[in-house]
């Protein structure tokens, strides 16, 4: 059971790049997310889903787009690469949208943007 | 101002001794409190999840504590060993679509 896998580990971009970050679970979660980790800071929601053809907006969306046509896959698009996104982004998953079950996070991806 | 604090930023212990981690909330309402472990490079792995109704969770050597009243919730280590180096996070949440984290204690712990 691979859990969470998020692809790539590690992205250095130039400022204006779009790029997409992926991400795939085995568990058939409904419900999916994605955050970004600053140093000092909390993690941040960027977008969230609770089910397939189901998106929101977290915290901070600005720049970043997601669709979840499949239970397993939610990938997170930057759409014109800023220097702010520089980031370790996670992308979690569980079980049931409304419960109170544990959230499975990926190992991350570690975003450069020069 | 973040609603979820934790204190104390760091925290070096030695291998063997008990330690304490403190986190205050302001959010409201509350749905639940959730404990991470964050080993560096890798994700948070969930540790415990208490309701409101819950005032202690324990996960082997980890045991949560929370106080719905004064919004405080500690995470006590027995007997800590060397794997138990990581970041521990607190995470509070308002209703199941939105989680605040807090930024975490450093713990390590030395030989």
């Amino acid at each position: 059971n691979a859990g969470v896998t998020q692809t790539p580990k590690f992205q250095v971009l130039k400022t204006g790049q779009s790029m997409t970050l992926q991400c795939a679970q085995d568990m058939n979660h409904e419900y999916m997310s994605w955050y970004r980790q600053d140093p000092g800071m909390g993690l941040r929601l960027i977008h969230y889903s609770v089910g397939a053809g189901i998106t929101d907006q977290g915290e901070v969306p600005n720049g970043y787009n997601v669709s979840r046509s499949t239970t397993e896959d939610f990938p997170l698009r930057l759409l014109s690469a800023a220097p702010s996104q520089t980031s370790v982004y996670f992308c979690a998953s569980r079980l049931d949208p409304y419960g109170n079950q544990p959230q499975h996070f990926g190992d991350g991806t570690r975003l450069s943007i020069l | 101002k973040n609603q979820v604090e934790q204190s104390p930023q760091s925290l070096i212990i030695l291998e063997g001794k008990n330690c304490t981690l403190q986190c205050n909330y302001t959010v409201s309402p509350f749905s639940n409190l959730r404990w991470y472990k964050q080993d560096t490079g890798r994700g948070p792995v969930s540790l415990t999840i208490m309701t409101f109704s819950e005032n202690t969770k324990s996960n082997g050597r980890y045991t949560a504590t929370l106080d719905a009243d004064t919004k405080q919730s500690s995470l006590h280590i027995t007997a800590s060993q060397l794997s138990d180096s990581a970041s521990y996070i607190c995470v509070v949440s308002p209703n199941n679509n939105d989680m605040r984290f807090g930024a975490g204690t450093r713990l390590t712990v030395k030989p």
